[in-house]
């Protein structure tokens, strides 16, 4: 069955420090997709970004960037210069090719705090 | 555009009630998924509806259904309601290809308190 790991339950930082999320995921499909959402304490999932199984290309938005190592079933994403608009809890999820319709399966979700 | 929206954001039940929540997913989206999120964990897939048709189902009882209109919108309905089912429901619409790689994009939610 699908299972994804948020190991770390809250992260607290202070401004401008960077921080990093880590994502361990399973999965018997070989083809899926991950996904990491940010949830501020409005309660809605902000949608950040989507990899396919077979991109394992690094990528960057601006403050944002994720790692994708699938040797290691990991999908981390790291907020460079963190600013206190980041405090949220952000999530990671999988989706499989083999499962019924598009179900995301979800992690435990990590908390950040950012301080000033 | 309007995004997903969810109505009523805040609802409390006793227990044994039943309950309708309703969304509307964005405009041009087929496929609404629904999710339970309990306090302090992740979301979890209740069911995900596209065309009017049931197209995934999670590990959720009876008590729970939904359905999709016409135009798209959804009802999640949840019958015998049980103090466990105190949580933040959340429908997501995505675009509705059988791409499993599809984006979902969630809605503010409705916190439901059942006392």
């Amino acid at each position: 069955a699908q299972k994804v790991t948020q190991a770390q339950t809250e992260i607290s930082v202070v401004e401008k420090e960077d921080v990093t999320l880590d994502c361990v995921y399973e999965t018997r499909d070989t083809t899926y997709y991950l996904f990491w959402y940010k949830q501020p304490p409005s309660g809605e999932l902000v949608f950040l970004i989507r990899r396919n199984s077979f991109d394992e290309q690094n990528e960057i938005s601006g403050r944002y960037s994720w790692n994708f190592q699938k040797s290691t079933s990991s999908f981390n994403f790291t907020i460079t210069a963190s600013q206190v608009v980041d405090s949220a809890v952000y999530f990671c999820a999988l989706s499989e090719d083999g499962a019924a319709g598009n179900k995301l399966t979800f992690g435990g979700g990590t908390r950040v705090l950012v301080k000033p | 555009d309007a995004g997903v929206t969810q109505s009523p954001t805040h609802l409390i039940k006793t227990r044994g009630q039943h309950v309708t929540l309703r969304c509307s997913p964005i405009s041009g989206h087929k496929s609404v998924s629904w999710y339970q999120q309990v306090l302090g964990q992740g979301p979890q897939f209740i069911f995900q509806y596209y065309e009017k048709e049931e197209r995934g189902r999670g590990n959720f009882p009876d008590r729970f259904s939904a359905r999709q209109f016409p135009n798209y919108s959804s009802e999640l309905n949840v019958n015998a309601l049980l103090l466990g089912d105190s949580a933040l429901y959340l429908c997501a619409s995505s675009v509705g290809t059988s791409d499993k790689s599809e984006t979902q994009y969630f809605g503010p939610g409705t916190r439901l308190l059942v006392l």
